[in-house]
């Protein structure tokens, strides 16, 4: 178990107002992801972050934006949320700073923008 | 852009066959291919195979890398209903970050 929650677990929230996710770890791992998942398409890098105010962009960014201002939290801010961001968000963490180590995921965040 | 493609998208079988599951990738200074299973929950980690031609098991699963040419399978012998999940194959490259293929579904009923 890498000590991983996130919430809130399920959201619904309307078109055009801001959603913040949290991602929180008890490990003190360097390296935290988020990551939505729809169907068909699998799961999609959104942000990810190489330490404390160290973020970049993954595949599909737009719309989003992320804040690391402690080792144990990640944030994922929907600015104005839209339709196509209903999505399963999920955060993810490495154990390890090298090349060869393995993600391991939060339990995820049911997110439904009417 | 890094490309990770898996097949079948979906597979049936039935209690105590067996599965081979196929992903084939090319990712930019690739360093590392994973397998996860997904339930009704967040992806649980199986294998990351970084050497060509090492098979890695686990009980009834099982994986190999072909880093010559670019895939992987991940085989499940006897399968059981409780392999029922989704299967999701991840090329890691020289950044820390994971590409996901779409994922084989794959349902083994009784």
């Amino acid at each position: 178990d890498a000590g991983i929650t996130q919430s809130p677990r399920h959201k619904v929230t309307e078109t055009g107002t801001p959603v913040t996710l949290r991602c929180h770890q008890t490990e003190n791992h360097r390296y935290m992801y988020w990551y939505r998942q729809d169907p068909g398409h699998g799961l999609r890098l959104i942000h990810y972050s190489y330490g404390v105010k160290d973020t970049d962009k993954g595949e599909v960014s737009d719309g989003y934006s992320v804040s690391r201002s402690k080792t144990e939290d990640f944030l994922l801010t929907l600015e104005s949320a839209t339709s196509s961001q209903t999505s399963v968000y999920f955060c993810a963490i490495s154990k390890e700073g090298d090349f060869y180590n393995e993600q391991f995921f939060g339990p995820g965040t049911r997110l439904t923008v009417l | 852009e890094d490309k990770v493609v898996q097949s079948p998208l979906s597979l049936v079988v039935h209690e105590g066959d067996t599965v081979t599951l196929n992903c084939s990738y090319e990712v930019t200074n690739f360093r590392s291919l994973l397998w996860y299973k997904q339930e009704k929950k967040a992806p649980t980690f199986l294998f990351m195979l970084t050497s060509s031609g090492i098979e890695k098991k686990s009980g009834r699963l099982s994986s190999i890398l072909d880093k010559k040419e670019l895939f992987s399978i991940l085989n499940i012998t006897a399968t059981q209903t409780g392999d029922s999940a989704i299967y999701l194959c991840a090329g890691r490259g020289s950044n820390y970050k994971l590409t996901f293929g779409k994922g084989t579904l794959l349902t083994v009923n009784p």
